[in-house]
């Protein structure tokens, strides 16, 4: 089984500047997280989808980050204009079910830094 | 208070002694818990989980959950230097898997 695929593996921008990332979840898996890891601290989630809906997007910062994943299958999360603070890993999960006792299956996420 | 909290360590041990890895959370309806391992510049892997009271076994690994006391535990026996990572403790609260902020461990030969 293809495991969950993200793109870029890293990206460098300017603060002010925009960037996109890519994720493919897991044939299959209906759920899909973005979460953002700052360094040294634990993953936070910042949106989860069930199939093409937006389930949880309680931690998003809307003024600045959108997300979307239209077809239900891959997503890309957005962040416009970006700033020094947002300089972390990005990771993308999918699940088979929402609350899945398997717990969630990460990709190898993007790791962007603002300068 | 935080929903997930762990020592962010680190945690040194001995090769071939037993890690003991602690975390407590502060939502009595979390229904599952878990426990990943994520290396320097890696993504999380997920090691255990556990739903149950009490203890649950896989090869080197014990996780141990006591509901009442909010408590989970992860117990590593045997351990390597290969075991030396940042372990997360994750509850599930309302369908979302919330994060501690991690345990770095060091096992030294």
């Amino acid at each position: 089984e293809a495991g969950v695929a993200q793109s870029p593996r890293y990206k460098i921008i300017e603060k002010r500047q925009s960037v996109a990332f890519w994720c493919n979840p897991i044939s299959g898996h209906a759920t899909l997280y973005w979460y953002q890891q700052i360094l040294g601290q634990g993953p936070k989630l910042l949106i989860q989808f069930q199939n093409n809906g937006v389930v949880d997007d309680s931690q998003l910062p809307k003024d600045r980050f959108s997300a979307e994943r239209l077809k239900g299958v891959d997503s890309t999360l957005k962040i416009q204009p970006a700033k020094l603070e947002d300089s972390a890993v990005y990771l993308c999960a999918s699940s088979l079910v929402p609350g899945s006792i398997y717990g969630y299956t990460f990709g190898s996420g993007t790791r962007l830094t603002v300068v | 208070q935080k929903e997930v909290e762990q020592n962010s360590g680190p945690l040194s041990v001995p090769e071939g002694a037993i890690a003991s890895l602690n975390c407590t959370y502060s939502d009595r309806g979390s229904q599952s818990f878990f426990w990943y391992r994520q290396y320097s510049g890696k993504s999380p892997e997920l090691i255990m989980f556990i739903y149950s009271n009490g203890d649950k076994e896989d090869g080197r690994f014990t996780a141990q959950l006591n509901k009442a006391s909010q408590y989970v535990s992860l117990l590593i026996r045997d351990s390597q230097p290969s075991d030396s990572a940042t372990y997360l403790c994750a509850v599930h609260n309302t369908d979302k898997l919330i994060f501690g902020t991690g345990t770095r461990l060091q096992v030294f030969p």
